[in-house]
């Protein structure tokens, strides 16, 4: 079983909705939590870290389930831009990063 | 400011040849993490250094993967032999540690396709 499970899609959504992706991890000794958003053919950025309370940046949201494992990002009023791949990432430290496969999100006018 | 610089970005070598792939860091970033992604097994950390110190070199597939970091500034992944296998994008890392986030940054990756 892999470490960070997704669900790899695609979900193709039209502009303006409201779209979540979830993601589980199976070490409860994970620490540290993000949202790293790929490209095709590009490389991965970092979109956000994932807090306790949950957080929210503009249109995205993430929120994280420590007792169930999971960790979600939620969002809104999609653009065109927001088409790519969605990595969920936790850590055990703050220097090892281990990614899930990656959730496509398609997005179409 | 220049990222994480990547060179060759396309490599195509035929199986059992050495294969040298190179990353300059951002500067002033002391953590150095090399990274192989394919479909199949998604994104992998094959080693990172602090400082240039090897700290986990766990990832590595087996002994024909090599990685050095002789300095601040350079590091090398090499692949000898290689092996149609090995066949995936390499990317490598960097990130201050001990900085407000320890966000790791990207370089654009090699493209390694092996025959």
């Amino acid at each position: 079983r892999k470490e960070v499970e997704q669900d790899p899609g695609p979900f193709n959504v039209p502009e303006g909705a409201t779209v979540a992706f979830n993601c589980t991890y199976s070490n409860s000794a994970s620490q540290s939590f993000f949202w790293y958003r790929q490209d095709c053919r590009k490389e991965p950025k970092l979109l956000m870290s994932v807090y306790s309370s949950g957080n929210e940046d503009g249109r995205f949201t993430a929120q994280l389930n420590r007792a169930s494992q999971y960790i979600s990002l939620l969002i809104r009023d999609s653009k065109l831009s927001d088409s790519a791949t969605y990595l969920c990432v936790v850590s055990r430290n703050t220097d090892k990063l281990i990614f899930g496969t990656g959730t496509r999100l398609q997005v179409f006018p | 400011d220049a990222g994480v610089i990547q060179s060759p970005r396309h490599e195509v070598t035929e199986m059992g040849q050495e294969v040298t792939l190179r990353c300059k860091p951002i500067s002033g970033h002391n953590s150095l993490f090399w990274y192989r992604q394919t479909m199949m097994r998604g994104l992998e950390l094959l080693i990172y250094f602090n400082n240039n110190v090897p700290i986990d070199d766990s990832g590595m597939p087996e002994d024909r993967f090599s990685a050095k970091m002789p300095n601040a500034s350079f590091s090398t992944l090499k692949i000898q032999p290689s092996e149609p296998r090995d066949s995936a994008v390499y990317f490598c890392a960097s990130s201050l540690r001990g900085g407000l986030s320890n966000e790791q940054f990207f370089g654009p990756g090699t493209r390694l396709t092996v025959l």
